[in-house]
């Protein structure tokens, strides 16, 4: 079975710094999907980045960018010039390509402050 | 945009209750999930459904059951309330296709139960 891992359950970052919070997986799978979710205190589940795991290039989404390297299982998210509305809990989750109806696995979490 | 709502956001039940947690999306996805968020666990997936009356067992369907009768609705019942189900509860859908496997599930705001 899979499994994911995030073994920061708390980080905090100073306001426009740059912040890294780590996820790795386990799986025999080749090919799947990775993905970064954002939940702040609204509770409201948000996607902030995707990976394919076929796909050797980092993804990245304005100040969001990922580590991904696929022979170590890492998939890491790196917030640039960190903002106060970045505070939120954030879940690394996997998701297999074997058919479409295939949940999601989520790590359990790391929660983010941000210091003025 | 899509949307999941879930029928409550706080709701308090007696121990012993029959409790009905309901959540409608209105993309006309195939895939529903239920999880239940606990700090420091992250999130359990409950039961998941790929299509009308169909129903998968998720990581900790004990003391859950759920039913889909119409595609954009997917309820979760806990059949008799126990003290140890107090929980954040998510709904989430997301597209059957394999073309699909990388798009998100989307999220529901999340209904918070106490059971007393």
């Amino acid at each position: 079975a899979q499994t994911v891992t995030q073994s920061q359950p708390e980080m905090s970052v100073q306001e426009a710094e740059t912040v890294t919070l780590s996820c790795t997986y386990d799986t025999s799978e080749s090919d799947y999907y990775l993905f970064w979710y954002k939940q702040p205190p609204s509770r409201q589940m948000i996607l902030v980045i995707r990976q394919e795991a076929y796909k050797q290039q980092n993804a990245t989404e304005n100040r969001f960018s990922v580590n991904f390297q696929k022979a170590a299982k890492s998939f890491s998210l790196k917030i640039s010039d960190s903002q106060l509305g970045d505070a939120a809990m954030y879940f690394c989750a996997y998701r297999r390509l074997n058919s479409g109806n295939t949940p999601l696995v989520f790590g359990k979490g790391t929660r983010l402050s941000v210091i003025a | 945009d899509v949307k999941v709502t879930q029928s409550s956001r706080y709701l308090v039940k007696r121990t012993g209750e029959k409790v009905f947690l309901e959540c409608v999306q209105d993309m006309d996805h195939e895939n529903m999930f239920w999880y239940r968020q606990d700090p420091g666990l992250g999130l359990r997936l409950i039961y998941f459904s790929y299509d009308v009356k169909m129903k998968e067992k998720g990581d900790i369907p004990e003391g859950y059951s759920v039913s889909r009768e119409k595609k954009e609705r997917f309820s979760l019942i806990l059949e008799s309330a126990s003290t140890n189900q107090t929980s954040m509860y998510l709904c989430a859908s997301s597209l059957l296709a394999r073309t699909a496997l990388d798009q998100p599930q989307h999220f529901g705001d999340g209904t918070r139960l106490s059971i007393l």
